[in-house]
């Protein structure tokens, strides 16, 4: 069974600190995914990479970096938190296309910035 | 306006009856996903689909690119069956899903 492990699950951080919030996947999957999800706005994807050493921008990356520095890890920075980034952040693997692409989820981490 | 529309936004049903849940398309789809978010925060992937049917248990989804929809039928809802289904569709071939709203659906006994 494909695996995708968050950490840490939970997290308070002081507005202005940083936060790091990291991805583990054994599934041997090129693509990876940070998403962000809000009552109210379903799932908006922030950052992806196709494979090691790569990061794109995806439609809300602003106040926020990515990092794949392997295959199995992909990490989404917060340099400088906000109480706006309050909110439960999902990371995905997504295999290739003749595998049929399917994405896999961690199980979330909880963010709240005071 | 929504790329991706999901009808109904909420739902709510007897154990053992069945549903049916609709995602239409303002884009060129070429695939489509369906998840299911339990009650507990957790994301499953329920399908993945290039146009055409599968169908996996009381689980049956088709998707039709022509006509720009998919559907997820559920047969003989179970209380377990209860959370929010998102349907998500790629459209550039560019590993990359825009998501629905979802729909909440509620199983009572």
């Amino acid at each position: 069974e494909a695996a995708v492990t968050q950490s840490p699950r939970n997290k308070v951080a002081v507005t202005g600190g940083k936060v790091t919030l990291s991805c583990n996947q054994t599934n041997n999957h090129n693509n990876m995914y940070w998403y962000r999800q809000d009552t109210g706005h379903g799932l908006r994807l922030i950052h992806y990479s196709y494979g090691a050493g790569s990061t794109e921008k995806g439609d809300i990356p602003d106040g926020y970096k990515a990092s794949r520095p392997s295959q199995e890890n992909f990490s989404l920075i917060l340099e400088l938190a906000t109480p706006s980034q309050t909110s439960v952040y999902f990371c995905a693997s997504g295999g290739s296309r003749d595998r049929g692409w399917t994405l896999y989820f961690g199980e979330g981490s909880r963010l709240i910035v005071v | 306006g929504d790329k991706v529309k999901q009808s109904p936004s909420a739902l709510s049903l007897q154990e053992g009856t069945n549903s049916a849940l609709r995602c239409n398309f303002s884009i060129a789809a070429t695939t489509v996903q369906w998840f299911l978010q339990n009650p507990r925060g957790s994301l499953m992937n329920l399908f993945y689909l290039v146009p055409g049917t599968k169908e996996n248990g009381r689980l049956k989804s088709a998707f039709d690119s022509k006509e720009s929809y998919s559907t997820l039928h559920i047969r003989d809802a179970q209380l377990e069956d209860s959370g929010t289904y998102f349907c998500a569709a790629e459209a550039d071939s560019n590993y990359q899903l825009i998501w629905g709203s979802g729909t909440k659906l509620i199983i009572k006994p």
